[in-house]
C-alpha cells in the first residue's frame, strides 16, 4: 500500500526557517516525481515545489522561489521541504504528493495528510 | 503562469442532481489536466487525471471531459458523500496551477 507520511510542521516565528519531511513506503521511490502543495486556512489548493525521481531536477512557484528548496534522499526514501524566511503568508498546511509517473505531466496520485506550519509575527 | 478559471465557485445541489463544473484555462494544455475532491480536514484525493480518465475506486458516475483550454467534471446522480470541494490542476507547464475551486453543497 503506498503511503507518504509528512512531518516537521509547527509553531515558527517570522522570518525563521522550518524543514518538512515526507516519510514514503509501498513503492520504487526513486521511480516517481514528488510534490509539496500546500492549503492557507480556508483557502485552494497551492502547488509549491516538484522534483522528479533522480532529485536533479527542481521546480518551484513564484512565491517560494529563492527561499523554499526541495530535496529527496532516495536512499530512505523520503522526501524533504527546507523553508526559509518563513512569512505569515507560508502558514498553511503542507501536503507532500507523489505523482503518477516520473516525468512531465502526471498528475498527484497520492497524497498524505498534511502538516500544518503556523508562521507567527 | 497558466491561470484555471473554475465555474462557479459555489454550487447548491440536491441528491440525485447531474452537477457539470467547467475548469478553463489560460492557454492550451492539450489534456493535461486533473480534478480533485477534498472533505473538510482531509487531503485532496484524484477523481480524474488526463482530463478524462477515470482513477482506478472512484465511482462511474464521475466523469471528465474536455482538452485545449475548456474542460468540464460532471456527477451524475449525485450523492451525499459527493458533497465536497472540487479542483483543477494543470499539468502542461510549470508552475503547476490549480483552479480557485467549486463547493457542491446540499440544497
Amino acid at each position: 500500500e503506498v503511503q507518504v507520511l509528512e512531518s516537521g510542521g509547527g509553531l515558527v516565528e517570522w522570518g525563521g526557517s522550518l524543514r518538512l519531511s515526507c516519510a514514503a513506503s509501498g513503492f520504487t521511490f526513486s521511480s516517481y516525481a514528488m510534490n509539496w502543495v500546500r492549503q492557507a486556512p480556508g483557502k485552494g489548493l497551492e502547488w509549491v515545489s516538484d522534483i522528479n525521481g533522480r532529485g536533479d531536477e527542481t521546480y518551484y512557484a513564484d512565491s517560494v522561489k529563492g527561499r523554499f528548496t526541495i530535496s529527496r534522499d532516495n536512499s530512505k526514501s523520503t522526501l524533504f521541504l527546507q523553508m526559509n524566511s518563513l512569512r505569515a503568508e507560508d502558514t498553511a498546511v503542507y501536503y507532500c504528493a507523489k505523482r503518477r509517473k516520473d516525468g512531465y505531466n502526471s498528475d498527484l496520485e497520492y497524497w498524505g495528510r498534511g502538516t500544518l506550519v503556523t508562521v507567527s509575527s | 503562469d497558466i491561470q484555471l478559471t473554475q465555474s462557479p465557485s459555489f454550487l447548491s445541489a440536491s441528491v440525485g442532481d447531474r452537477v457539470i463544473i467547467t475548469c478553463r484555462a489560460s492557454q492550451d494544455i492539450y489534456s493535461f489536466l486533473a480534478w480533485y475532491q477534498q472533505k473538510p480536514g482531509k487531503a485532496p484525493k484524484v477523481l480524474i487525471y488526463a482530463a478524462s480518465t477515470l482513477q482506478s475506486g472512484v465511482p462511474s458516475r464521475f466523469s471528465g471531459g474536455g482538452s485545449g483550454t475548456e474542460f468540464t467534471l460532471t456527477i451524475s446522480n449525485l450523492q451525499p458523500e459527493d458533497f465536497a470541494t472540487y479542483y483543477c490542476q494543470q499539468l502542461k507547464i510549470y508552475p503547476l496551477t490549480f483552479g480557485g475551486g467549486t463547493k457542491v453543497e446540499i440544497k
